[in-house]
């Protein structure tokens, strides 16, 4: 059964600063991976999905990279504003598995003035 | 304006009640599902409909229930049965399932029970 692992759940940093955030899945046979975006109390919003073929999806200052013979992903955010204070979801989908998401725990960021 | 609307946004319940949350989305989209998140977690899929009156169960679906009467609305009861029923639900839709194509949520419903 897939399971998937964010790390760390939460990191606090200055503005300004670019930072990395990890997810890792124990299966490697995945048709695709997501990041998600959640502010509080929110639903989530669908921020990069990078097909197992790709290497790597960039969308403004956000760049999701995709190792599947490792099992990671990771999501880097560079220079940081308060605005992407949230939480982050890392989601794969099994192959065979339909539209069927696997979430991770999520990373709660915290971007300090 | 196009979107899925869940209500309420909060939902208090006495235990041992049954309670209905909605869900509705004009996007007219096949698809659609019921996760649940709660605090520190990721989402856990509850049940999902790939078309009007089919449903199947998700990974966590003791003691919900669902309908699929309408394209727009798939609405979830989380019974009496169901041991741990406080959480944030949320509610997806996409296009079809099996083609990969992006989930749209709704803003969720926190439901406590007491």
């Amino acid at each position: 059964k897939q399971e998937v692992t964010q790390i760390p759940a939460a990191l606090s940093v200055p503005e300004g600063e670019n930072l990395v955030l990890n997810c890792s899945f124990t299966d490697s046979a995945i048709y695709n991976l997501q990041w998600f975006r959640q502010d509080p109390g929110k639903g989530l919003t669908s921020l990069l999905l990078i097909q197992s073929s790709q290497r790597e999806q960039t969308s403004g200052r956000l760049n999701a990279s995709l190792d599947k013979s490792s099992g990671r992903s990771t999501l880097y955010i560079a220079a940081s504003q308060p605005g992407d204070s949230a939480t982050y979801l890392c989601a794969v989908i099994d192959n065979n598995a339909g539209n069927m998401l696997t979430f991770g725990g999520g990373t709660r960021l915290m971007v300090k003035p | 304006d196009g979107g899925i609307t869940q209500s309420p946004k909060y939902l208090f319940r006495k235990e041992g009640q049954n309670v209905t949350l909605s869900c509705e989305q004009n996007l007219n989209h096949d698809a659609m599902y019921w996760y649940r998140q709660d605090p520190g977690q990721g989402l856990r899929l509850i049940y999902y409909s790939q078309i009007v009156n089919d449903f199947q169960k998700g990974d966590i679906a003791e003691g919900y229930s669902v309908s699929r009467e309408k394209k727009e609305s798939f609405p979830l009861t989380v019974t009496s049965a169901q041991k741990n029923p406080t959480a944030f639900y949320l509610c997806a839709s996409s296009i079809a399932t099996g083609a990969a194509s992006p989930l749209h949520f709704g803003n969720g419903t926190r439901l406590t029970v007491t």
